[in-house]
């Protein structure tokens, strides 16, 4: 079945530094990629809507000039948390879809983040 | 607009015991349904799903049949495991996914 992959897993930055995640699709082409966030004991927020080769769809409330998003290949998305701040610390997911998947997305094991 | 509304946690029962998670939901148009299931830890991973209504999706021992006359997708399980143990997530997708808030399921031996 379809595969995405994320790294890191987990990740302890300083506070004002950028930290930078990665969901690759493994077996398959990921026309559009999803970024959401999860705050304790809440459901996932999403966050933006990345297709390759355009720049994404952020969500109201989403800061683009925080979380940058980059959708470069059809295999990969990265999210940038730039100057992050304890407020950032959370778990982020991305998910995957391409063209031949009409419902459902596949997950990445998402990224806990902890700013310090 | 789209919006899934699922039942309040945390739930706790005992192996064996049955299991209903309730999901219910308001969409324009005919949305599919799903339930995705979080492990302690991990990312989300899809448990099962409905296209269409009166479509029954399973998996694990898990079923939820899409109700459209009640906006339902409730989760059961007639004898949840210690293993079961996680977050489950109802959800719907339209132009982007709309997730419930969760719920979470502890099994105790």
């Amino acid at each position: 079945g379809a595969v995405v992959s994320q790294h890191p897993s987990r990740v302890i930055c300083k506070s004002g530094t950028s930290v930078k995640i990665e969901c690759r699709s493994l077996d398959f082409q990921a026309t559009t990629m999803f970024w959401y966030r999860q705050f304790p004991k809440k459901s996932l927020m999403l966050m933006a809507t990345s297709n390759e080769g355009s720049k994404a769809t952020y969500e109201q409330g989403v800061e683009k000039d925080k979380f940058l998003i980059n959708h470069a290949s059809l295999t990969l998305s990265t999210l940038t948390v730039t100057s992050a701040h304890p407020e950032d610390s959370s778990f982020y997911i991305c998910s995957a879809s391409s063209r031949q998947e009409t419902y459902g997305y596949t997950f990445g094991s998402g990224t806990r983040l902890t700013v310090v | 607009g789209n919006s899934v509304t699922q039942m309040e946690g945390p739930v706790t029962l005992s192996e064996e015991a049955f299991l209903t998670i309730n999901c219910t939901y308001t969409a324009t148009g005919y949305p599919s349904l799903f339930w995705y299931v979080q492990y302690p830890g991990e990312g989300l991973q899809l448990l099962l799903k409905a296209t269409k209504a009166d479509d029954k999706g399973s998996n694990k021992g898990f079923e939820a049949t899409y109700r459209k006359e009640t906006t339902s997708f409730h989760l059961e399980k007639g004898s949840v495991q210690v293993s079961d143990s996680a977050v489950y997530f109802c959800a719907l997708s339209g132009s982007q996914f709309y997730f419930g808030t969760g719920t979470s399921l502890t099994v105790i031996p």
